[in-house]
């Protein structure tokens, strides 16, 4: 069945610094691949979206990259901030109209030491 | 934006008892909706697709009978938990999206059941 595999599931890095989540997808009619944020007891908020005809997409600090032979997509997040500190999650969806359901990663838990 | 709401945010509930949760979808119509729970310190996991109008799909493994949803209106979903036990403990939130856009998810419910 579809399968979202993310890593690495924590990652611990010094302001300033970058950092990189990887997550891997295995439905290849997957062409829709969202990167949510979520605080502790808070709902997921969208950062960022890339769409399978796209190879790469930035938008100030934060950046992703498409590799659909692969099926790999990645998340970078430049000159990291404590407040990017939050769990982030990966998702792909076979995006049709608004009924593509999400397959989430298992999440990276991101702490920015200051 | 668009603005997906969901109550009660907060449940205690007695065992064996049913709960039921709203999620609604403030500024715009949505014909499909979803439901994820969330365990601590895990992913979200696609509970079921929401269909205003029709029944709705469930993921391998959830119980139909004992997840009730309804998506009476194309504002409007219900999930009732029926018959809840410790193990239904959980966060639930749900998600919606505009016609052909992103899915944007409610704050969730955090269910204990006791």
């Amino acid at each position: 069945g579809e399968n979202v595999e993310q890593h690495p599931s924590t990652l611990s890095v010094q302001e300033g610094d970058s950092a990189v989540i990887k997550c891997t997808y295995s439905d290849s009619a997957s062409n829709y691949f969202p990167w949510y944020k979520q605080e502790l007891g808070k709902r997921p908020q969208l950062i960022i979206d890339i769409r399978s005809n796209v190879g790469e997409k930035k938008d100030q600090r934060i950046a992703v990259t498409l590799n659909k032979t692969a099926k790999h997509f990645s998340l970078h997040i430049t000159e990291t901030q404590p407040e990017d500190s939050a769990v982030y999650f990966c998702a792909a969806s076979r995006r049709s109209g608004n009924t593509g359901k999400l397959i989430f990663g298992q999440g990276t838990t991101l702490q920015v030491k200051p | 934006g668009a603005v997906v709401s969901q109550h009660p945010s907060r449940v205690i509930c007695k065992s064996g008892t049913s709960v039921k949760i709203e999620c609604r979808s403030l500024d715009f119509q949505a014909t499909t909706m979803f439901w994820y729970r969330q365990f601590p310190k895990q992913s979200l996991m696609l509970m079921a697709t929401s269909n205003e109008g029709s029944k709705a799909t469930y993921e391998q493994g959830v119980e139909k009978d004992k997840f009730l949803i309804n998506h009476a209106s194309l504002t409007l979903s219900t999930l009732t938990v029926t018959s809840a036990h410790p193990e239904d403990s959980s966060f639930y939130i749900c998600s919606a999206s505009p016609e052909g856009g992103t899915q944007y998810f409610g704050p969730g419910t955090r269910l204990t059941v006791l």
